[in-house]
């Protein structure tokens, strides 16, 4: 395993409340990334991270936003939950070079907004 | 944007050989690759392929890319139950570390 964990691993939660979700890497790498898994949508880039307090968008980030203030952690926070947040997230890590990127994924946390 | 296809569902018998199919739209492309994702796990990196290759053989696994026609695919030699899983094909474009798109994914399943 390339030491990446995800907290927690399943919520349940209600519309309208923020929830937090956190990654964290022993690696020590620079680049985190937070996806979400869809059927029929493969995985979609939310927002990543290459470095402390550097983060962008993704291709879907509109109602997520999240922080880096250590390299080990990377948090996604939805402030205001809705019913099409439910989904399964993922955090990656990323090493290699430029141009080739090699993502380990953490195991997921699977988020159902009633 | 760039999209990376796949067909969602593919059924063999075990000990028969798989092929999973992708096709992509970013000519930029550098590296694609192959990841398989176990029930309830994330994805694990199975093999990747340089974008001036044609083919990358890794064991049981065989990956052909035609850049002509911007079409991968992932070949499974002897099928086991154990390669039941969903398969990702993604590619990195010219963008970097924030560029990989995946594809939709491909759900092998493996019958004995």
């Amino acid at each position: 395993d390339a030491g990446i964990t995800q907290s927690p691993r399943h919520k349940v939660t209600e519309t309208g409340t923020p929830v937090t979700l956190r990654c964290h890497q022993t690696e020590n790498h620079r680049y985190m990334y937070w996806y979400r898994q869809d059927p029929g949508h493969g995985l979609r880039l939310i927002h990543y991270s290459y470095g402390v307090k550097d983060t962008d968008k993704g291709e879907v980030s509109d109602g997520y936003s999240v922080s880096r203030s250590k390299t080990e952690d990377f948090l996604l926070t939805l402030e205001s939950a809705t019913s099409s947040q439910t989904s399964v997230y993922f955090c990656a890590i990323a090493s290699g070079g430029l141009t080739r990127v090699e993502q380990f994924f953490g195991p997921g946390t699977r988020l159902t907004v009633l | 944007g760039e999209d990376v296809e796949q067909s969602l569902f593919l059924s063999v018998r075990e000990g028969d050989s798989s092929v999973i199919n992708c096709t992509y739209t970013d000519s930029s492309s550098t590296y694609l690759y192959w990841y398989k994702q176990e029930p309830g796990a994330g994805l694990q990196l199975l093999t990747y392929i340089f974008s001036n290759m044609d083919m990358k053989q890794d064991q049981r696994l065989t990956v052909l890319l035609n850049k002509k026609d911007k079409h991968l695919s992932l070949r499974i030699a002897d099928t086991q139950t154990g390669d039941s899983a969903i398969y990702f094909c993604a590619e990195i474009g010219d963008g970097g570390y924030q560029k990989v798109t995946f594809g939709t994914g491909t759900k092998l399943q493996v019958i004995p």
